[in-house]
């Protein structure tokens, strides 16, 4: 089983502040999306990175694939008390397992204003 | 409006009284799976389909059942239910698998006593 290990679990900050979320697995991903949940909602989908060491900028938010497809990051920019909510990275698994899709545990985050 | 609607959306039962929670999806979606969310531990696929009569386990399936006789209707069956499955469930579809951006359900929390 392919897993995925976000950290930190829990991120507490004040609005304006910068943060990080990573993703990170032992195994390679042919690529990783990454999602957000609000209370009482399912996740929506915010990005997928597919090339090793590929940027995507979506206003605030920076996401980037490892060079060796194992990791990705999440960069917030100036966060908003808008940002705050589940972030969830996910990867199809492959070979085998194809259909499958693993989630990390999540990370939540909660801007103060 | 396309849309994953699940039904209900809240379920408070007994330990071992068989229940269906159903799952539709008006998107013409090919793949569809069923989570659990429980804190700490993210999202943990049950099932999922990658197409009509074609279902396969996820990581978690013990205890579920799942059946796909029409595209659009992926129902989530839980045969003797048990407190151990007490939890929050999601079903999704994508238009390929799950290297898609996956659409969520609003989600059914279910308690089981």
């Amino acid at each position: 089983t392919q897993l995925l290990e976000q950290s930190p679990q829990f991120l507490s900050i004040q609005e304006g502040e910068n943060l990080t979320v990573y993703c990170n697995s032992s195994s390679v991903f042919s690529s990783l999306q990454w999602y957000r949940q609000e209370p009482g909602e399912g996740p929506v989908l915010l990005v997928t990175v597919v090339t090793g060491g590929e940027v995507k900028k979506l206003k605030r938010l920076t996401f980037q694939f490892g060079d060796a497809r194992k990791d990705s990051s999440l960069h917030i920019t100036a966060a908003q008390p808008g940002d705050t909510g589940l972030y969830l990275c996910a990867g199809p698994a492959g070979g085998t397992s194809y259909g499958k899709l693993t989630f990390g545990q999540g990370t939540i985050l909660t801007v103060h204003p | 409006e396309a849309q994953v609607t699940q039904n209900p959306r809240y379920l408070i039962t007994v330990t071992g009284k068989k229940l269906t929670v159903t799952c539709s999806q008006n998107m013409n979606h090919e793949y569809m799976s069923w989570y659990r969310q429980d804190p700490g531990l993210g999202l943990r696929q049950i099932y999922y389909s990658m197409n009509v009569e074609v279902t396969d386990k996820g990581d978690v399936p013990e205890g579920y059942k799942v059946s796909r006789k029409e595209k659009r209707n992926f129902p989530l069956i839980l045969e003797s239910p048990s407190p151990n499955q007490t939890s929050l469930y999601f079903c999704a579809s994508s238009i390929g698998g799950p290297a898609y951006e996956q659409y969520f359900g609003p989600g059914t929390r279910l308690t089981v006593t």
